[in-house]
């Protein structure tokens, strides 16, 4: 069975940092782009960072962009996104995802149950 | 970035009855769209790729069809189960990846 388990959401004060990680098991990791989606309190999906097979190609939506770093550790099958610098506009439920397709970026699918990261003071 | 927007952003609808959701992209997508379905509390779940390809284990019921800037999920025969929050999203200009806003499915 595919399945994807984030950790490492939590309260975070603004200006401060946090890593989650996403575990990945059921599938070959090393063929599948993998992504971090977001989702604010009541709002809806919004993309945030993807990075390929092995490494070395990342796209971030732009309010991420020099505050977020994906990265992945194929050894590991694990998915991570470094945060730093988070405003209260960063508070989501973080889900990590697949891409649907092997290769390629498309869809995502499946997806994680999601980790809840709160910036406030 | 192409824009997508989700009209209704409320359906109500009776069980037993069909919902249509639309969903429209600032420019051609081609047949590049997904379609997902959110429970509350829950995370989204892929039904529909390629426009109107039906991932492992949706039922029939649910069905996609458009191409271009015009999509269309149609629910023939709404379940209690089928109540949720509805999903289009992009995948042919990239990055970024982008959704629509959401239709909610509710019980009329």
């Amino acid at each position: 069975e595919v399945q994807l388990v984030e950790s490492g959401g939590g309260l975070v004060q603004p200006g401060g940092s946090l890593r989650l990680s996403c575990a990945a098991s059921g599938f070959t990791f090393t063929t599948y782009y993998m992504s971090w989606v977001r989702q604010a309190p009541g709002k809806g999906l919004e993309w945030v960072a993807i990075i390929n097979q092995h490494g070395g190609e990342e796209y971030y939506v732009d309010s991420v962009k020099g505050r977020f770093t994906i990265s992945r550790d194929n050894a590991k099958n694990s998915l991570y996104l470094q945060m730093n610098s988070l405003t209260a506009e960063d508070t989501a439920v973080y889900y990590c995802a697949r891409d649907g397709e092997s290769g390629s970026p498309s869809w995502f699918d499946p997806w994680g149950q999601g980790t809840l990261v709160t910036v406030s003071a | 970035e192409i824009v997508m927007t989700q009209s209704p952003a409320t359906l109500s609808v009776s069980p037993g009855e069909r919902a249509t959701l639309s969903c429209r992209a600032s420019q051609s997508v081609s047949s590049n769209l997904a379609w997902y379905q959110q429970k509350r509390g829950q995370a989204p779940r892929l039904l529909i790729y390629h426009a109107s390809i039906r991932a492992t284990g949706i039922p029939a019921r649910f069905s996609g069809s458009g191409s271009g800037t015009e999509f269309t999920l149609t629910i023939s025969i709404l379940q209690s189960e089928d109540f949720a929050v509805y999903y289009c999203q992009q995948y042919n200009n990239w990055p970024p990846w982008t959704f629509g806003q959401g239709t909610k499915v509710e019980i009329k």
